[in-house]
């Protein structure tokens, strides 16, 4: 089985200052991970994603992901937050050879405030 | 050029009545997906058809029934509706086709919001 947790139900952050968004996952064999975003009344967003390769991924919108194997992480970064970053943000997993079937971490509000 | 469609965006509708939510992808994907978000915006996926195959039905009551006419189309039919089915129900499509590759993320709908009184 396969597993995301998010620890933080919301990260407040100030406009203009670095924010952090966390993400632990657990799966066996290689995890490939993504992050989306949804503001408010719409569908997901695609982020990023990590599959193979470096492990700082850059993404949409100035953000990026460090997948760190050792802490099983793949927390969501970005050097200077917007306050049209405010949204909530959901990690993902899925593994090689399962078949295309994402499994999603419980979300994180992001608030950034001016 | 909405990649994924659903209609209609919002649903209200009594207590054990029978709806249908539509979704549409142009994406030319093989695999299609429902999820349901709850009051507190957790993701559970309901079903994932490839190619007009059921291949994922989780713990659904039976009278949530998807039905996908072609790998383009992906329609949830619900029976009986109840309170709790009040949510918002997202359709999904990825290029993946179940060939164990699972590099593809998804593409979502906007959702559909389901409100039953």
């Amino acid at each position: 089985a396969q597993s995301v947790a998010q620890p933080e139900d919301q990260v407040n952050v100030a406009e203009g200052n670095p924010l952090t968004v966390k993400c632990t996952y657990s799966v066996s064999g290689n995890p490939y991970l993504f992050w989306y975003v949804q503001y408010p009344n719409r569908g997901l967003q695609f982020l990023l994603k990590y599959i193979t390769g470096d492990n700082l991924v850059k993404g949409s919108y100035g953000f990026e992901a460090e997948f760190n194997k050792s802490q099983t992480s793949f927390h969501l970064k970005k050097p200077s937050a917007l306050v049209s970053d405010s949204a909530l943000y959901f990690c993902a997993v899925n593994r090689d050879n399962a078949g295309n079937m994402l499994t999603f971490g419980g979300g994180t509000r992001l608030m950034v405030k001016p | 050029d909405t990649a994924v469609s659903q209609t209609p965006k919002y649903l209200v509708t009594q207590m054990g009545n029978d709806k249908s939510i539509k979704c549409e992808q142009n994406l030319g994907h093989d695999t299609m997906y429902w999820y349901k978000q709850d009051s507190k915006k957790f993701l559970k996926i309901m079903f994932s058809y490839n190619n007009k195959e059921l291949i994922i039905n989780e713990t659904v009551p039976n009278r949530f029934s998807p039905k996908s006419p072609d790998k383009a189309h992906l329609n949830l039919h619900i029976n009986s509706l109840e309170l709790g089915d009040s949510a918002v129900y997202f359709c999904a499509s990825s290029q993946d086709s179940g060939s164990g590759q699972g590099i593809y993320g998804y593409t979502f709908g906007s959702g559909t919001r389901l409100t039953v009184v």
